[in-house]
């Protein structure tokens, strides 16, 4: 069990240009959480999969953001069109999918964006 | 958007004193935990309690739960230097969200 990494763990981007984070998740855990967290704040939900099924996704969560878990492993998160606004880290975290494990998730390091 | 706020925002102690962090939430919840984030580091898992519970321990850390106020406490007792950390509450319903974070430094 090597945790969850998260690649890069930096980038930065110009504005109006596309980025894709990918996440691995601890393989025995079957759910996938994405996140994003500003300075000062705490993570704020963008979504998460079960196996490779999205779940949930905020409703903050703007239409040039998108998330895939196609095979139920790993994940990418891709925001098209970049704003400054967009700067933060994103965070990873993934869980066992039964009984109370479901909800202890274990986070990566995160992904720094630097939109510029 | 933030579901809880986690008071107070900061918080000094000396080494050996017990720190206390409440959190308040909005809606309905599944359960409530308790993450800790270091500088720099990532977010750890410290303690689940389930809405029907109303306390909950593990080690030097003690959590209730007030469902009726929206409300959740840790304690943590008898505090190290390598406490010094920001802790979350988060909730979990349908989506997951965590408060605003209480900011904890410990003086060795």
């Amino acid at each position: 069990d090597t945790g969850v990494s998260q690649d890069p763990r930096h980038k930065i981007t110009k504005r109006g240009q596309n980025v894709t984070f990918r996440c691995d998740p601890i393989s025995e855990h079957n759910r996938l959480y994405w996140y994003r967290q500003t300075l000062g704040q705490g993570p704020e939900f963008l979504t998460y999969f079960q196996n490779e099924a999205q779940l949930e996704k905020s409703r903050l969560l703007s239409d040039r953001f998108s998330a895939e878990r196609p095979k139920g492993s790993f994940s990418t998160l891709e925001i098209q069109r970049t704003e400054q606004g967009d700067s933060a880290m994103y965070l990873c975290a993934s869980s066992l999918g039964f009984m109370d494990r479901e909800y202890e998730q274990y986070f990566g390091p995160g992904t720094r964006l630097t939109v510029t | 958007s933030q579901q809880g706020e986690e008071d107070p925002q900061a918080l000094s102690i000396q080494e050996g004193e017990n720190a206390t962090m409440n959190c308040s939430y909005k809606t309905s919840i599944n359960n409530l935990q308790w993450y800790r984030q270091n500088s720099g580091r990532g977010l750890v898992h410290l303690i689940l309690i389930r809405s029907n519970e109303r306390e909950k321990h593990s080690g030097r850390l003690r959590v209730t739960l007030d469902t009726s106020k929206k409300s959740s406490s840790l304690l943590i007792t008898a505090s190290r230097a390598a406490d010094t950390a920001s802790y979350f509450c988060a909730t979990a319903f349908a989506q997951f969200y965590f408060g605003t974070g209480t900011s904890l430094t410990v003086i060795p």
